[in-house]
C-alpha cells in the first residue's frame, strides 16, 4: 500500500531554514508527480508545490516562490522540501502528497500524516 | 490564481441527505476533487473526477458538478461523516483548494 512518511519539522526562527523529507514507499515512486501541501494551526488546506516525475518541473504557490524549493531523489524514493527565510505564517503541518498523474498538478490520492513546523522566536 | 468558495459550515440530521458546495472558475475547465478530514488526521480522498469514489469509499457518497459548481452529496449521512470536507481542482500549473466545510450530523 502507498506509504509516505515526512520528516524533519520541528521548531525554528524567524529568517531560519529547514529541510523537509518525505519517503515514498508501495509505488513506483518515479513515475508520479508529487506535491507539498500546508495546513496552519486550525485553517484549511493550502497547496505548497509540485514536482514533475522526473524532477524537470517545479511549480510553486506565490506565497512561497522564491523562499522554498521542493526536489526528488528517485534513487532513494524521497522528496524534499527545503525552506528558507521562514515567516511566522509558515507555521503549519506540511504533507507530502501523491500526485494521480505524471506531468502537471492533477489530483493529489494519497497524502502522509505530515510533519509540524512552528517558526517562531 | 483562483479561488474556490465553500460554505464554512453545514448540519445533518443521521440517515438524511447533505450536499456541500464548491464554487470556483476553475471548475468550468477541471473537475473537483474532495477530500475528507477528521480531527487530527490527514485528508482523505473521497471524490474525483465526474463522479468516482476510490476504493473503499462507501456508495453513499456522490459528486455532480454544474458550470461554476460542484456538490458532493452524501445520502444517508453517518456518524462517522462529521469531519471537515476540501474541495480543489486544478488551475493552470497550479492547485487550488477551497476554504473547507465542517460537516456535522445531528
Amino acid at each position: 500500500q502507498v506509504q509516505l512518511v515526512e520528516s524533519g519539522g520541528g521548531v525554528v526562527q524567524p529568517g531560519g531554514s529547514l529541510r523537509l523529507s518525505c519517503a515514498a514507499s508501495g509505488f513506483t515512486f518515479s513515475s508520479y508527480g508529487m506535491h507539498w501541501v500546508r495546513q496552519a494551526p486550525g485553517k484549511g488546506l493550502e497547496w505548497v508545490a509540485f514536482i514533475r516525475y522526473d524532477g524537470s518541473n517545479k511549480y510553486y504557490a506565490d506565497s512561497v516562490k522564491g523562499r522554498f524549493t521542493i526536489s526528488r531523489d528517485n534513487s532513494k524514493n524521497t522528496l524534499y522540501l527545503q525552506m528558507i527565510s521562514l515567516r511566522a505564517e509558515d507555521t503549519a503541518v506540511y504533507y507530502c502528497a501523491k500526485d494521480k498523474d505524471q506531468q502537471l498538478p492533477s489530483l493529489v490520492d494519497y497524502w502522509g500524516q505530515g510533519t509540524l513546523v512552528t517558526v517562531s522566536s | 490564481s483562483s479561488e474556490l468558495t465553500q460554505d464554512p459550515a453545514v448540519s445533518v440530521a443521521l440517515g438524511q441527505t447533505v450536499r456541500i458546495t464548491c464554487q470556483g472558475d476553475s471548475l468550468r475547465s477541471y473537475y473537483a476533487t474532495w477530500y475528507q478530514q477528521k480531527p487530527g488526521q490527514a485528508p482523505v480522498l473521497v471524490m474525483y473526477g465526474k463522479n468516482n469514489r476510490p476504493s473503499g469509499i462507501p456508495d453513499r457518497f456522490s459528486g455532480s458538478s454544474s458550470g461554476n459548481t460542484a456538490s458532493l452529496t452524501i445520502t444517508g449521512a453517518q456518524a462517522e461523516d462529521e469531519a471537515d470536507y476540501y474541495c480543489n481542482s486544478r488551475d493552470s500549473s497550479h492547485l487550488v483548494f477551497g476554504g473547507g466545510t465542517k460537516l456535522t450530523v445531528l
